[in-house]
């Protein structure tokens, strides 16, 4: 299985500052169409995962732009520029290369 | 707007069968080429990915689980179900059905459902 490892594990944050959370592979998520096959989903209290982003750094739908992915191979980057309020909860990374999927242990954003 | 409901048991005893179901509106199952999955999520390891299967009935499962999972779709009823076998206290979790956000292949899922917590106990 690949393994995905998300540091750090929690994260305080001051509203209008910026937060990074990194995720590491064990395995490259590349695939041989050239795709990178790793997003990135925040859980807020209460409610399922919601889909931030996909293939590194394309924003899903309605997701605003203060939100942005990076990185390659095996390390991946997700980026708040200016924390909200609204943006606390726990973030998560998942590969979907190779069966099973996996995803990271999460990274807990609080304010 | 695709969205999901889940249905079932909160509570199974231990050697039972966990059932749920998830059923789908806004969309029909059997007119879109996606891989519907089931995931789990614990205190102790996070989220799991349990399985998805396809609208003609193919299943992948994850091997931690595979012996005891079996993932059905019924297209006549628009909905997909989870039945895993023989649960302990380990198989306590809160439970997602969750759709792939593009068809054809294995993303980023989008829409989930609304998540079943699942404590199997006597």
């Amino acid at each position: 299985d690949i393994v995905m490892t998300q540091t750090p594990l929690s994260l305080s944050v001051t509203p209008g500052q910026p937060a990074s959370i990194s995720c590491k592979s064990s395995q490259s998520l590349l695939y041989t169409n050239g795709e990178t096959y790793l997003y990135w989903y925040l859980q807020k209290p209460g409610q399922p995962p919601q889909l931030l982003i996909h293939e590194v750094s394309n924003r899903f739908s309605g997701v605003p732009d203060r939100f942005s992915g990076s990185g390659s191979g095996t390390d991946f980057t997700l980026e708040i520029s200016r924390v909200e309020a609204e943006d606390v909860g726990v973030y998560y990374c998942m590969q979907s290369i190779q069966l099973p999927l996996t995803f990271g242990q999460g990274t807990k954003v609080e304010i | 707007q695709v969205q999901l409901q889940q249905s079932g048991p909160g509570l199974v005893k231990p050697s039972e069968t966990l059932s749920l179901t998830c059923s789908v509106s806004g969309g029909s199952i059997g007119s879109t080429n996606h891989y519907w999955g089931w995931i789990r999520q614990t205190p102790g390891k996070g989220l799991e990915w349990i399985g998805s299967i396809y609208y003609g009935g193919i299943t992948s499962y994850n091997p931690s689980l595979k012996s005891r999972v079996t993932i059905s779709v019924d297209t006549s009823k628009n909905q997909f179900s989870l039945r895993l076998s023989s649960v302990t206290a380990a198989d306590t979790a809160v439970y997602y059905c969750a759709r792939p956000f593009r068809n054809n292949g294995y993303c980023g899922f989008d829409p989930w459902g609304q998540g079943t917590l699942v404590t199997v106990s006597s």
